[in-house]
């Protein structure tokens, strides 16, 4: 079965540039997670969707991100403008809200803002 | 409030020891508790999880975990350590209900080192 797929799985781009990380959940999974893990700050929740609709977005850092699902099957995070702080990998993840299924997580992206 | 503290941030053995990497959890509710491992430059992966039901619960590579509600912990144990466990382990309790269903909050995660 198809996982999680992230892409691209490394990024870099100059500070300022607008990046954009995209996210192929599992069919089927109706929830889904943003993540960025630094070594600072270890593995912080970004944002999460239930059946596309966002609710809670308490993590984002500042109104330069934003996220969208705009479909079952995809979603993208958006940094604009990006900084050197931003730095970091992303993950996606994705679950089945039936019962207390786990989250299943993507490979990540790895974003170096210069 | 939920939480999760992992007792050592790093942790090492020798290959065929014992691995124990300690968790411990608050929730006002019952939990439902998952460990995660991750190798280098890859997601997390789901180890074992409990939701109900038998409180020993058995995962993927050989390794264990025992939910105590008496002492809010579900350490993870490995009777024999081999050089490929080397990785970052999480642990991490579920909110079962209210608005923030399905979220997890994680431990701020054990390095497990493995020496020949």
């Amino acid at each position: 079965d198809a996982g999680v797929i992230q892409s691209p799985r490394h990024e870099v781009t100059e500070m300022g540039q607008e990046v954009t990380l995209r996210c192929k959940p599992i069919s089927g999974h109706d929830y889904l997670f943003w993540y960025r893990q630094t070594m600072m700050r270890g593995l912080e929740l970004l944002i999460y969707f239930n059946n596309n609709v966002p609710i809670d977005d308490s993590g984002m850092p500042e109104d330069r991100f934003s996220a969208k699902m705009p479909n079952a099957s995809f979603s993208t995070l958006k940094i604009q403008p990006s900084e050197p702080r931003d730095s970091a990998v992303y993950f996606c993840a994705s679950r089945n809200g039936q019962g207390y299924q786990p989250q299943h997580f993507g490979d990540g992206t790895r974003l170096s803002i210069l | 409030a939920q939480s999760v503290t992992q007792l050592g941030s790093h942790v090492s053995v020798s290959e065929g020891a014992l691995v124990l990497l300690r968790c411990n959890y608050s929730s006002s509710v019952p939990p439902y508790l998952f460990w995660y491992v991750q190798y280098p430059n890859q997601g997390l992966q789901l180890l074992l999880k409990y939701t109900t039901g038998a409180t020993l619960v058995k995962g993927i590579n050989g390794f264990e975990a025992e939910f105590k509600k008496s002492e809010t912990s579900f350490h993870l144990t490995k009777p024999s350590a081999h050089m490929s466990d080397a990785a970052e382990y999480f642990c991490a309790v579920m909110r079962a209900g209210g608005t923030s269903y399905g979220k997890l909050t994680f431990g701020q995660g054990t390095i497990l080192t493995v020496h020949p």
